[in-house]
């Protein structure tokens, strides 16, 4: 059990918007960046977002970080077939010099 | 472009040690810029940090694994490895080793992942 907290799967339609929370503590996200990482099925996760808003270049502006308090959420806008994958929210926490996963969330584009 | 590429045995019986090597290319494993990650994910299931190592030679574990797990750097072959003692069958996962710069939060470089079965 991940002390970040992320639904186990999410879906929605191509086309249409899906947001993905992860919800922690003061202790964890609270006072960490967060980075989003995407894993595409048989593969190796990927750098989608970091230090909660920003997106590495070749990321396409569809994909968005927010971090609020102790959440932060990725958002998915004009979704594709191909944006179905297992995402995590990730913190690195300063405190206890670790990383910290998320338990991961499943997107089906129906 | 960097690139990492684990290495394994692929299958170890219970109570074996387990070796692991990242090799590292379009990188230097002995940049003070970066520290260096294990991970692994067990079939069907979530992501879960094993230990990080830099160059300067600071070394953190996951508590959970700690008393098993040591983690290393060889510089001459531009490799980090990983050992992990007395391995079980929850220990079955792909593993996978990941880059971080020191001044930042988030993992920027993935290796594919190696695939280590622990069975009898």
């Amino acid at each position: 059990q991940s002390v970040l907290t992320q639904p186990p799967s999410v879906s929605a339609a191509p086309g249409q918007k899906v947001t993905i929370s992860c919800s922690g503590s003061s202790s964890n996200i609270g006072n960490n960046y967060v980075s989003w990482y995407q894993q595409l099925p048989g593969t190796a996760p990927k750098l989608l977002i970091y230090d909660n808003d920003k997106r590495p270049s070749g990321i396409p502006d569809r994909f968005s970080g927010s971090k609020s308090g102790t959440s932060a959420t990725l958002g998915i806008t004009g979704l594709q077939t191909g944006d179905d994958a297992d995402y995590y929210c990730v913190i690195w926490d300063n405190s206890l010099s670790v990383w910290v996963f998320g338990g991961g969330t499943k997107l089906t584009v129906l | 472009q960097v690139q990492l590429q684990e290495s394994g045995p692929g299958l170890l019986k219970p109570s074996e040690t387990l070796s692991l090597t990242c090799t590292v290319s379009g990188d230097s494993v002995s940049s003070a810029t970066y520290f260096w990650s294990w991970i692994r994910q067990p079939p069907g299931k979530g992501l879960e940090w094993i230990a990080y190592i830099h160059y300067i030679g600071t070394t953190n574990y996951n508590s959970s694994l700690k008393s098993r797990v040591t983690i290393s750097l060889d510089t001459s072959k531009n490799q980090f490895s990983l050992k992990l003692t007395s391995v079980i069958a929850a220990d079955t996962a792909v593993y996978y080793c990941a880059r971080s710069a020191f001044y930042s939060y988030f993992l920027d470089v993935w290796g594919k992942g190696t695939t280590v079965t622990v069975s009898s």
